[in-house]
């Protein structure tokens, strides 16, 4: 099956930095990937739609000067979370889709981000 | 896409099977419904999709009516391990952006 990765799985980082988090698929070409982030207790909100080669697509209400995304390549999306503060805490989650299962999504594991 | 309404909760006892039922009583004629589930703090799980016909896959089986406004989520044998959140969503299949909106979800919990 397609498998999707995230790294870090877990970054603590201090109020002001940028943290980069970095989302791969390992075994199929991702022409669009999704960055989503949840809050504890709630579900998923969806952030940005990244198709690779050309720039992200933001949803209403999402900075994209503050969370900035990359599509390099057809396994590679990050997502930087810039001057990050306590609030930005979250669970980022992103998904892929592409090549044979082209409607189909395949999520990470997460990155549990915590600003002090 | 269309919304949904699923139970903000539901028990079952193990071994027994799991019905989770979702209402999208606005969705048009080329919307998919899907199923994902979430265990706790990790990535959401592809369950299974359908257009208007039952499916049924190794996971789970989808009852969809003959109106399609509602659509029941089987979980035949049910194990503490399908513990989860499951999400019941209506998408475009062949939509260009392919954005999956959640929404709250019905938690399920397995009980021994």
């Amino acid at each position: 099956g397609a498998v999707v990765s995230q790294h870090p799985s877990r970054v603590i980082c201090k109020s002001g930095t940028s943290v980069k988090i970095e989302c791969r698929s390992l075994d199929f070409q991702a022409t669009t990937m999704f960055w989503y982030r949840q809050f504890p207790k709630k579900s998923l909100m969806l952030m940005a739609t990244s198709n690779e080669g050309s720039k992200a697509t933001y949803e209403q209400g999402v900075e994209k000067d503050k969370f900035l995304i990359n599509h390099a390549s057809l396994t590679l999306s990050t997502l930087t979370v810039t001057s990050a503060h306590p609030e930005d805490s979250s669970f980022y989650i992103c998904s892929a889709s592409g090549g044979a299962s082209y409607n189909e999504q395949f999520f990470g594991p997460g990155t549990r981000l915590t600003v002090l | 896409d269309a919304k949904t309404t699923q139970p903000p909760s539901m028990d079952c006892a193990e071994g027994r099977a799991a019905n989770l039922p979702c209402n999208h009583s606005t969705i048009s004629g080329n919307e998919y419904v899907y199923w994902y589930r979430q265990i706790h703090s990790q990535g959401p799980q592809y369950i299974i999709h359908g257009l208007k016909n039952n499916e049924t896959n190794e996971m789970a089986s989808l009852i969809i009516t003959e109106d399609r406004k509602s659509s029941t989520l089987i979980l035949p044998h049910a194990t503490l391990r399908d513990t989860a959140v499951y999400y019941c969503i209506v998408r475009l299949a062949s939509s260009n952006t392919g954005k999956l909106i959640f929404g709250q979800g019905t938690t399920l919990q397995v009980k021994p």
